[in-house]
């Protein structure tokens, strides 16, 4: 089946501790996206990649990181220096090329600061 | 990036039609509008997209103002699984030759609740 897959569901983190969050799509999509969304909230971009190895800051990108080595997976990184990281993580892609725009979404990541 | 306003909540009877309304006055020329919906707990689902037509697809209708400055997503028939949160989004275009990879810029939605 294609779609995007994320990892783990739910994560855990100790205060100070970084953490990678997985994100794999085999649609192969060349756009992909990191979104996060606080309780009662839309979702804000962190980090969106149009191609294999280039990656571009979106609106909330400080105290993450992301690598964009391989068209399929996308990994992002909550570093340390993210105050409030507690969050639900959304990766997406999407391709410009056709007729349809849409984004796909994967199942998201619940992270939890300790 | 253009604004969208959408109200916070609405609420239908299953069965019944579904207006939901987004206003975007400030949207540009090149601007789609998109809708998006989200179950609690779960990523985003795209929902329908148009530009300046009318759209229909398999899940909902969308009205485009002539002005476009407002839109409205239609779902015929409500059911108890409609129930989610309504994402009306105004989608930049950019990237080049000719290839849109436009991010999505997400509101707060409007919630859809259903009654049996």
């Amino acid at each position: 089946d294609g779609g995007i897959t994320q990892s783990p569901k739910y994560l855990f983190r100790k205060e100070g501790q970084n953490v990678t969050l997985s994100c794999e799509q085999n649609l192969n999509h060349d756009a992909m996206y990191w979104y996060r969304q606080d309780p009662g909230q839309g979702l804000r971009l962190i980090y969106y990649s149009q191609i294999v190895n280039d990656f571009q800051k979106g609106d909330i990108a400080e105290g993450y990181s992301v690598s964009r080595e391989k068209k399929e997976s996308f990994p992002l990184t909550v570093t340390s220096a993210q105050k409030n990281p507690t969050a639900f993580y959304l990766c997406a892609s999407s391709t410009g090329q056709g007729a349809s725009n849409e984004q796909f979404f994967g199942p998201g990541t619940r992270l939890t600061v300790l | 990036d253009a604004k969208t306003t959408q109200p916070n909540s609405m609420e239908s009877n299953e069965e019944e039609p579904v207006h939901l309304p987004c206003n975007h006055s400030t949207i540009s020329g090149t601007d789609y509008i998109h809708w998006y919906r989200q179950l609690p707990s779960q990523g985003p689902e795209y929902v329908i997209h148009g530009l300046t037509s009318n759209v229909n697809n398999r899940m909902a209708s969308l009205a485009i103002a002539e002005d476009r400055k407002s839109s409205t997503l239609i779902l015929h028939r409500a059911t108890l699984r409609d129930a989610a949160v309504y994402y009306c989004i105004l989608r930049d275009v950019w990237g080049a030759g000719g290839t849109s990879y436009g991010k999505l810029t997400f509101g707060q939605g409007t919630i859809l609740t259903v009654h049996p």
